[in-house]
C-alpha cells in the first residue's frame, strides 16, 4: 500500500531564516506530487505541482520554491521566510491527473 | 485559469437534518470534481467524486450532483450525525492534459446533537 510522509510535523522559524520541508511517497512510482498551503481557517492554495523528476510548475508568485530530486521526493524551500509564510503545508500525491489526491499529515509552520 | 467558488462558508444543522454545499467552477475543460473532508487538525480525505460524464453519484448518506451547463456541483449529506462535523472542500480539475486541482475555500459544517 502507498504511504506519504512529511516532516517536520511542526516548525517555528524566525523571519528571514531558510526553510526546507520534505515529502516522500512510498509504494508507488512516478506519482504526481503537489504542495498546498492552508492558512488558518482557509482553503487549500496550490503552490507547486510536479509530474516527474525535475519538473516543477508554480501556481503563485512567492518566495517559495520546490524541487523534485527523486521520483518520490518533493521538497519545499525558501531562502528567507516572511511572516505571511505561516500556515499548514500539505503535500499530496496522485496516480495521474484527475484522480484522487492523497494528502500527507502536514507541517504546521509558524514564522515569528 | 480555473476558479472554484464554494458556499456557504459555514453551515450549522441539527442532527438528522440534511446539509447541502454548493460549488461553481469557471473552466469548462474541468471534468473531475472531488469532495474532501478535513477534520480538525487532520489531513483532507476524499469522500466522494464525480466525473463530467455523469450527473449524480450517491454513496450511502452522501451524494453529489453536477450540472455541466451551469458549471455547478453540490454535495448533499442526509441524516447528518455529529461526526459529520468538519470542513468540506470541493475541487475541480482536468484529467486530460491538465494536472491542477483547484479547491474551493471550504465549508465548515457543524452538526448539533
Amino acid at each position: 500500500s502507498q504511504t506519504i510522509h512529511q516532516w517536520p510535523a511542526t516548525l517555528v522559524q524566525p523571519v528571514g531564516s531558510p526553510l526546507s520541508l520534505e515529502c516522500t511517497v512510498e509504494g508507488t512510482s512516478n506519482p504526481n506530487l503537489y504542495w498546498y498551503r492552508q492558512a488558518a481557517g482557509r482553503g487549500l492554495q496550490l503552490l507547486f505541482y510536479s509530474v516527474g523528476i525535475g519538473q516543477i510548475s508554480s501556481e503563485v508568485p512567492q518566495n517559495l520554491s520546490a524541487s523534485r530530486p527523486q521520483d518520490r521526493q518533493f521538497i519545499l524551500s525558501s531562502k528567507k521566510l516572511l511572516l505571511s509564510d505561516s500556515g499548514f503545508y500539505l503535500c499530496a500525491w496522485s496516480q495521474t491527473s484527475g484522480n484522487e489526491q492523497f494528502f500527507g499529515p502536514g507541517t504546521r509552520l509558524t514564522v515569528l | 485559469g480555473e476558479n472554484v467558488e464554494q458556499h456557504p462558508s459555514t453551515l450549522s444543522v441539527q442532527e438528522g437534518d440534511s446539509a447541502v454545499i454548493k460549488c461553481t467552477y469557471s473552466d469548462s475543460a474541468s471534468n473531475y470534481f472531488p469532495w474532501y473532508k478535513q477534520e480538525l487538525g487532520k489531513r483532507p480525505q476524499l469522500i466522494i467524486d464525480i466525473r463530467s460524464n455523469v450527473g449524480e453519484k450517491k454513496d450511502q448518506r452522501i451524494a453529489v450532483t453536477l450540472n455541466k451547463t451551469a458549471k455547478h456541483f453540490s454535495l448533499h449529506i442526509t441524516e447528518t450525525q455529529p461526526e459529520d462535523s468538519a470542513v468540506y472542500f470541493c475541487a475541480a480539475s482536468e484529467n486530460t492534459g491538465g494536472f491542477k486541482t483547484i479547491f474551493g475555500a471550504g465549508t465548515r459544517l457543524f452538526v448539533k446533537a
